[in-house]
């Protein structure tokens, strides 16, 4: 079961060059999201979605855009890469439901490390 | 949504248990308490979760207060491959959405 996977492991991008992270779960979790963590920092939240077609800003979402048009994809977009944007970025899924809410544990992929130079 | 006060690093013996405490003062009646940890260069990791009552599962324990301000988590046997970012968290029951707003936790070291 591979559970949430996250491509690629690291990458090294210019400023302004522009990539997509992917993530893509096999647990039918309707519920993704993606965060960064900044080196010896807790994670933030960048984007949510709770089902295909929608999405939702969280803390810090400038600077990047999502889609999810279907349930197992979450991909988060840079398209201007800046220096701010060097992080460890992770994708996370959990089974949301409305009886359930608040009840599901999240399960997280490894991460991607993406350092802008 | 409950903030939670951790302390940012503790230290334990190999082999001792290990009791990381939270502080959830403001946490509401539907607002449930979890824990996950991360470890080096890992994504966070679920450990366990509770509403009011004491829980236990293969890894650790949670032991909350009666009058749900404060909680425990503890890890029973510790091991170095326990160390780690521990991160308390409180999370309401919603309709809408389900999304985690992390601290910075407390970095446990288990000594040899």
């Amino acid at each position: 079961n591979a559970g949430v996977t996250q491509t690629p492991k690291f990458r090294i991008l210019k400023i302004g060059q522009s990539m997509t992270l992917q993530c893509t779960q096999d647990m039918n979790h309707n519920y993704m999201y993606w965060y960064r963590q900044d080196p010896g920092m807790g994670l933030k939240l960048i984007y949510y979605s709770v089902g295909a077609g929608i999405t939702d800003k969280g803390e810090v979402p400038n600077g990047y855009n999502v889609s999810r048009s279907t349930t197992e994809d979450f991909p988060l977009r840079l398209e201007l890469a800046a220096p701010s944007q060097t992080s460890v970025y992770f994708c996370a899924s959990s089974y949301g439901d409305r009886a359930a809410v608040g009840n599901q544990p999240q399960h997280f992929g490894d991460g991607t490390r993406l350092s802008i130079l | 949504d409950a903030k939670t006060t951790q302390p940012p690093s503790m230290d334990c013996a190999e082999g001792r248990a290990a009791n990381l405490p939270c502080n959830h003062s403001t946490i509401s009646g539907n607002e449930y308490v979890y824990w996950y940890r991360q470890i080096h260069s890992q994504g966070p990791q679920y450990i366990i979760h509770g509403l009011k009552n004491n829980e236990t599962n293969e890894m650790a324990s949670l032991i909350i207060t009666e009058d749900r301000k404060s909680s425990t988590l503890i890890l029973p046997h510790a091991t170095l491959r326990d160390t780690a970012v521990y991160y308390c968290i409180v999370r309401p029951r919603r309709n809408r959405d389900d999304k985690i707003i992390f601290g910075k936790g407390t970095r446990l070291h288990i000594l040899p």
